[in-house]
């Protein structure tokens, strides 16, 4: 299995910060790498595939980059509504592996 | 509009068996997987498995295979995700996801079912 490992586990953050939260993947996977948010209580919810793409209605705020073995999401200009858990999963084989997620705290 | 919506909250005893299902609407149900979703109590995402409904293929992770059996039903547009002997370690929500076809991410997600396994 590829093993996924999310950095930091947990940040403390204010309205209008620069959160970056990288994705480390054991193994090299081109860029099958998404991006969810999950806010408590709630599902999922799918903010970047492809490493990159923006997923329909997910505010621009939100952007991946990175491809093999080196991922990022950023946050800029942080809102009310992305305090949340955010995770990686890779989709390159199976078992589509997610990381253990990072917990985005208002500061 | 496109949603997965699952079968309600459940309380069951250690042995005991059990089906939750995630019905589909808005889309052709069986042109997509559908996959499964483990969360236990404060803990992460775990990807289960798969199912592809049109002919019933299926992917289990290594850490579920013969723990759990995923099934689909076209003519209702419906997934399942069965137990036939429930333990205590089972207690967690479960969601079921639509694969989205080209990159295999899981854009669609249903709310989520509650399964407290509990003597």
């Amino acid at each position: 299995d590829i093993q996924m490992t999310q950095s930091p586990s947990s940040l403390s953050a204010s309205v209008g910060d620069r959160v970056d939260i990288t994705c480390r993947p054991s193994q090299r996977i081109s860029s099958y790498l998404s991006w969810y948010q999950q806010r408590p209580g709630k599902a999922p919810k799918l903010l970047i595939y492809a490493a990159s793409t923006l997923y329909t209605g997910v505010p621009s705020r939100f952007s991946g980059s990175g491809s093999g073995t080196n991922f990022t999401l950023t946050i800029t200009s942080l809102q009310p509504e992305d305090f949340a858990t955010y995770y990686c999963q890779q989709s390159h084989s199976t078992p589509g592996t997610f990381g253990q997620g990072t917990k985005v705290e208002i500061k | 509009e496109v949603q997965l919506v699952q079968s309600g909250a459940e309380v069951k005893k250690p042995g005991e068996s059990l089906k939750i299902s995630c019905k589909s609407s808005g889309y052709s149900f069986a042109a997509y997987w559908i996959g499964w979703v483990r969360q236990m109590p404060g803990k992460g995402l775990e990807w289960m498995g798969i199912i592809y409904p049109r002919d019933s293929q299926t992917t289990y992770s290594p850490s579920f295979q013969g723990q759990v059996t995923f099934s689909a039903d076209k003519s209702i547009s419906t997934a399942y995700l069965q137990w036939s002997s429930l333990k205590a370690s089972d207690t967690a929500m479960y969601y079921c996801a639509r694969r989205e076809m080209a990159t295999d991410a899981f854009d669609i997600w249903g709310q989520g079912t509650m399964v407290i396994v509990s003597s």
